[in-house]
């Protein structure tokens, strides 16, 4: 089915290790992006991609880096893990402005 | 900067019930509007959009409208029935269409 995968669905990190996030889509959307949702806090914009080759910081980017690799993939990268970045993490991609499609998240922890 | 809030926080009806949600932003010079379904431990599952310029969509039993002009959105769940039990989510665009954002959610609760 055309959409949004995220991989992997869940993890738990050390704190202080790396490891990076994965998300395509295959719906030739022009534009990506990257959430985290935690409890009490809705859903927050980290990265996001307009296009292929340009990303953008959104409102919680510190602790995190960005590839867009190519037009259907959007990595998010956590170089050193720390316990406040225990969340959910949610791809969505968008095209001319017609609506988000959302992947079906990570679960991540960090201990 | 923009901000979205959602009333109520949760709802818990009987089965059969229409009921309204409500999504309320403070900067009306949005480019669109998405109302989504999330359910427990899951993506989330879009339902509605809406475009700036227009005031209402339908989709089965559920109705959207907007009032740009007064910030405020609403989701019409017509007969509700228990699978409709998760929480409803609004998320606005600013004109640049590039972010969205997103309110906390109602969590609705249909009870047999």
């Amino acid at each position: 089915n055309a959409g949004v995968t995220q991989t992997p669905k869940f993890q738990v990190l050390k704190t202080g290790q790396s490891m990076t996030l994965q998300c395509a889509q295959d719906m030739n959307h022009n534009s990506m992006y990257w959430y985290r949702q935690d409890p009490g806090m809705g859903l927050r914009l980290i990265y996001y991609s307009a296009s292929e080759g340009t990303t953008d910081k959104g409102e919680v980017p510190n602790g995190y880096n960005v590839s867009r690799l190519n037009k259907r993939e959007f990595s998010l990268r956590l170089e050193s893990a720390a316990p406040s970045q225990t969340s959910v993490y949610f791809c969505a991609s968008n095209h001319n402005n017609y609506g988000y499609t959302f992947g079906s998240g990570t679960r991540l922890t960090v201990v | 900067k923009q901000e979205v809030t959602q009333i109520p926080a949760a709802l818990s009806v009987p089965e059969g019930e229409n009921l309204v949600l409500n999504c309320s932003f403070t900067d009306s010079a949005i480019y669109n509007l998405q109302w989504f379904r999330q359910d427990p431990g899951k993506g989330l599952t879009s339902l509605l959009l809406i475009q700036s310029s227009q005031r209402e969509q339908t989709s089965g039993r559920l109705n959207a409208s907007l009032d740009k002009s007064s910030g405020r959105s609403t989701l019409y769940i017509a007969a509700s029935q228990p699978g409709d039990s998760a929480t409803y989510l609004c998320a606005v665009t600013d004109n640049y269409g590039q972010n969205f954002v997103f309110g906390p959610g109602t969590r609705l609760s249909v009870l047999p």
